[in-house]
């Protein structure tokens, strides 16, 4: 699987959208980008996932360049629970999928 | 309720006593996953599996060890071998050649003194 690259960490104030982005200047034409995030002490959570175009639900949105070598995901309006560790990964989804994660961004929402 | 569950959340045990961590899943995943996690790090894959009776080490095998007689289980050994098993400990599941994401449980917390 390709690797990621994330900045260590944000800061985004309650309310406002929180912009999230991550590199994977490797991926391949077939492998998925997966958002996951992590609240302290507990199992990842999924987000979204996309593999061109660019996808929302009721959580957050996706957006990936034309070019597939970055992605950004949007959390629209922050509170205080998206306070977490977001995870951008790729997967290839056949009989090779180890499925890796990096260090994340930790996200910090304020008051 | 489908979903995936590890057992116990809190363990403790001695140095050099191996311990095993239980991963068990209802959703009918193909996949299951390792990983471990140390304090304010990301994720790191121990084993994973994509079918049963085999099983592909991840970047830190060392120290562990893993079985998968059945699809719904996914039991991680601790062993002595292990320099710093101290750590939380995640499981999680997936299905394979599907656009779906994978399930992670909630964590087993690991302290050996």
């Amino acid at each position: 699987d390709a690797k990621t690259t994330q900045p260590t960490s944000m800061d985004c104030a309650e309310g406002r959208a929180a912009n999230l982005p991550c590199n994977h200047s490797t991926i391949s034409g077939n492998e998925y980008v997966y958002w996951y995030r992590q609240i302290h002490s507990q199992g990842p959570q999924y987000i979204i996932h996309g593999l061109k175009n660019n996808e929302t639900n009721e959580m957050a949105s996706l957006i990936i360049t034309e070019d597939r070598k970055s992605s950004t995901l949007i959390l629209p309006h922050a509170t205080l629970r998206d306070t977490a560790v977001y995870y951008c990964i790729v997967r290839l989804l056949d009989n090779n999928n180890d499925m890796r994660f990096g260090a994340g961004t930790r996200l910090t929402v304020k008051p | 309720d489908g979903g995936i569950t590890q057992s116990p959340k809190y363990l403790f045990r001695k140095e050099g006593q191996n311990v095993t961590l239980s991963c068990e899943q209802n959703l009918n995943h193909d996949a299951m996953y390792w990983y471990r996690q140390d304090p304010g790090q990301g994720l790191r894959l121990i084993y994973y599996s994509q079918i049963v009776n085999d099983f592909q080490k991840g970047d830190i095998a060392e120290g562990y060890s893993v079985s998968r007689e059945k699809k719904e289980s996914f039991p991680l050994t601790v062993t002595s071998a292990q320099k710093n098993p101290t750590a939380f400990y995640l499981c999680a599941s997936s299905l394979l050649y599907r656009n779906t994401e994978a399930f992670f449980g909630q964590g087993t917390r690991l302290t050996v003194v």
